[in-house]
């Protein structure tokens, strides 16, 4: 079973700081790596999509994927409480389609 | 665009009954996803289509759960029987499944399933 691994926190932040939910996986052949939040009692949304090796933006969204260390990371910029949920780090397999997730990390933007 | 449905939202049996769950997938996408989402876990894949043919089903407990996707369209998952362990969310998710690109999923609003 390849393992995706997430801190489960919950990792607190105050509003505007900056949320940093990090990710490790064990399939050295991923190539596609997904952030998908969670809020309590819904659905996982998609956030955004990295598949190169650095820093990809969107927003106040930035994922940043090292490969050689099996990394990939999600920073909140400007945290608001509205961004209080879990986040759920998914790699897709290198045999195929399927999506390995993590067991998410639990961010909390206090006023 | 419609986003992936399914039903029911909400289902309470007891243990050794059986339960199915429906889902329709966004048009057009090729590719179906269950997945078992326990409280306080990301989710887990217990079967993939591509179209109607079973991509993966490693992780389905084949003793009690079948899952079928006639006409490569809408997808049925059934428990039979139940047990207590088998309450969780359960998660329909589809995708358009290009080999050569992030292949997005997108999920339903999922079926919670408490077995007493």
């Amino acid at each position: 079973q390849k393992e995706v691994e997430q801190n489960s926190g919950p990792l607190s932040v105050p509003e505007g700081a900056i949320a940093s939910l990090n990710c490790t996986y064990s399939d050295r052949g991923s190539q596609s790596f997904f952030w998908y939040r969670q809020y309590s009692g819904k659905s996982p949304e998609l956030i955004m999509f990295i598949y190169s090796n650095g820093d990809k933006e969107d927003g106040r969204f930035t994922a940043q994927l090292n490969k050689a260390s099996q990394y990939v990371s999600l920073l909140i910029r400007d945290s608001q409480p509205s961004d209080s949920a879990t986040y759920l780090c998914a790699v897709k397999e290198s045999s195929g389609y399927a999506l390995n997730f993590g067991k998410g990390t639990s961010l909390l933007v206090t006023p | 665009e419609a986003g992936v449905a399914q039903s029911p939202r909400y289902k309470i049996i007891e243990k050794r009954q059986s339960v199915a769950f429906w889902c329709n997938p966004i048009s057009g996408h090729a590719t179906l996803y269950w997945y078992q989402q326990i409280l306080g876990q990301g989710p887990k894949l217990l079967i993939q289509f591509q179209n109607n043919g079973v991509v993966d089903d490693s992780q389905l407990p084949k003793d009690r759960f079948s899952a079928e996707r006639l006409k490569g369209v809408d997808s049925t998952l059934k428990i039979q029987p139940a047990k207590l362990e088998d309450s969780a969310v359960y998660l329909c998710a589809s995708s358009l499944a290009f080999r050569g690109l992030p292949d997005t999923q997108y999920f339903g609003p999922g079926t919670r399933l408490t077995v007493l």
